[in-house]
């Protein structure tokens, strides 16, 4: 257990509509990240957050929104969805952002999306 | 940008036959060398990382890696396999550019 909640596991929906997904950082983490793994493109990150603020962005779409709240938790938006965002969301802590190539993140257990 | 390459998309091995994951990586700083594995349906979880020192890390469930800087390689070692370990490896590579980069990931079969 990396200390990392996401909720729900799993998410059903139809195209077009919204969701959000909810993680919850390791104890003392301020950093949050947000990956998508699919089988086409494996693991990808979207976005980082750390203490509140967005800190970096990486392969997320515009229909794709997250942030951080002050309690430190994290919510990933996705809106106008489509077939193709069907995937395994995955959120990551760690305890700093500064250089967080260089920081260990702990994964959370993960959120499937099916598109229908 | 940096880049990672697990160029085993599959591997099988028999139980305690020893085990080498490949990972080959582009980066043109110091690199910040990570191995995850993730198990079916769970999330990833850290094996090893190096930073900077010895060039061979221990990592959990005995599991090692060794950096070669002059080959660009970071593979993955256990002398002895257990049907356990049976699960996806992701090599992952950060530096300080605010970036990191995962392999496609390698499936390792645990044969009886």
């Amino acid at each position: 257990d990396s200390g990392v909640t996401q909720t729900p596991k799993h998410l059903i929906t139809a195209t077009g509509q919204r969701v959000t997904l909810r993680c919850s950082p390791r104890s003392g983490d301020l950093s949050v990240y947000w990956y998508q793994q699919s089988l086409d493109q494996g693991l990808q990150f979207l976005i980082q957050y750390y203490n509140g603020e967005e800190r970096a962005k990486g392969n997320i779409l515009e229909r794709f929104s997250a942030q951080q709240f002050p309690d430190l938790h994290s919510e990933l938006n996705l809106s106008s969805l489509e077939l193709g965002d069907s995937a395994l969301y995955f959120c990551a802590s760690s305890v700093q952002a500064a250089s967080w190539g260089t920081d260990t993140q702990y994964f959370g257990p993960g959120t499937r999306l099916t598109v229908l | 940008a940096q880049s990672v390459t697990q160029p085993d998309i599959h591997i099988t091995v028999s139980e305690g036959a020893s085990l080498e994951l490949r990972c080959n990586y582009s980066y043109g700083a110091t690199p910040y060398l990570f191995w995850y594995v993730q198990s079916p349906g769970q999330g990833l979880q850290l094996l090893l990382k190096y930073f900077s020192g010895d060039t061979l890390v221990q990592g959990i469930k005995g599991f090692e890696a060794e950096f070669k800087r002059s080959q660009s390689s970071f593979n993955l070692r256990k002398p002895s396999v257990h049907w356990s370990d049976a699960a996806e490896y992701f090599c992952a590579v950060g530096g300080n550019n605010n970036d990191m980069r995962f392999g496609a990931g390698t499936r390792l079969t645990v044969k009886p």
